[in-house]
């Protein structure tokens, strides 16, 4: 059974540029949630995404945007990139209809912006 | 709003001492807590988990209580071991309506020396 993937593993961008990020969530799973890890802190909430919509966003501007596809997968796109973005991108995954909202990570990807 | 604090790291201990992470939260009701761990370059892996009031989560010779007076979950464990060397994240579920969303610490780097 395979777990939450991401891809790709590490990515540099510059300033200024649009970056989009994958994941694959776990077998039986139909929701997905992005968060945001800089470095030395704990991840911070960016979105939920269940039946292709959006249904939750933490505290991030809108060019942080997402989709998820019908076969649960999902997308995470920053548009006009900062130095600030840098950080280790977190995909979660879990069943919407679980009775505790446990969340299955993914190895995350590395976003270095120059 | 909802949020998690945890002690400052980094925490150094010798094989085999007792290890102790606290972690103390401010939430309404009484959400479900969550221990993470992250080990270096890898994503977050569920350590143990406690719904409701006075429950005890344990996986893997770690262990906390959810004590509802204090507002505390802290992380214990008798005999550490050079592979538990990580990085601890206490979560609370701070859902709200449809949305589930994990409300992180910022993590305590434990060091286990041989």
């Amino acid at each position: 059974d395979a777990g939450v993937t991401q891809s790709p593993t590490h990515l540099i961008k510059t300033r200024g540029q649009q970056v989009t990020l994958r994941c694959s969530p776990k077998s039986g799973h139909d929701t997905v949630s992005w968060y945001q890890q800089a470095l030395g802190q704990g991840p911070q909430f960016i979105f939920q995404y269940y039946e292709e919509e959006e249904r939750q966003r933490g505290n991030f501007p809108d060019r942080f945007s997402g989709h998820q596809f019908p076969n649960y997968s999902s997308e995470l796109n920053v548009n006009a990139l900062l130095l600030g973005d840098s950080a280790l991108y977190l995909c979660a995954s879990s069943w919407r209809l679980a009775f505790y909202n446990e969340q299955f990570f993914g190895p995350g990807t590395r976003l270095t912006v120059l | 709003g909802d949020s998690v604090t945890q002690m400052e790291g980094p925490v150094t201990l010798s094989e085999e001492a007792f290890l102790t992470i606290n972690c103390t939260y401010t939430a309404t009701g009484y959400p479900s807590l969550f221990w993470y761990v992250q080990y270096p370059g890898e994503g977050l892996q569920l350590l143990l988990k406690a719904t409701k009031a006075d429950d005890k989560g344990s996986n893997k010779g770690f262990e906390a209580t959810y004590r509802k007076e204090t507002t505390s979950f802290h992380l214990e464990k008798g005999s550490v071991q050079v592979s538990d060397s990580a990085v601890y994240f206490c979560a609370l579920d701070s859902s709200s309506g449809s949305a589930r969303q994990l409300t992180f610490g910022s993590g305590t780097q434990l060091t286990v020396l041989p």
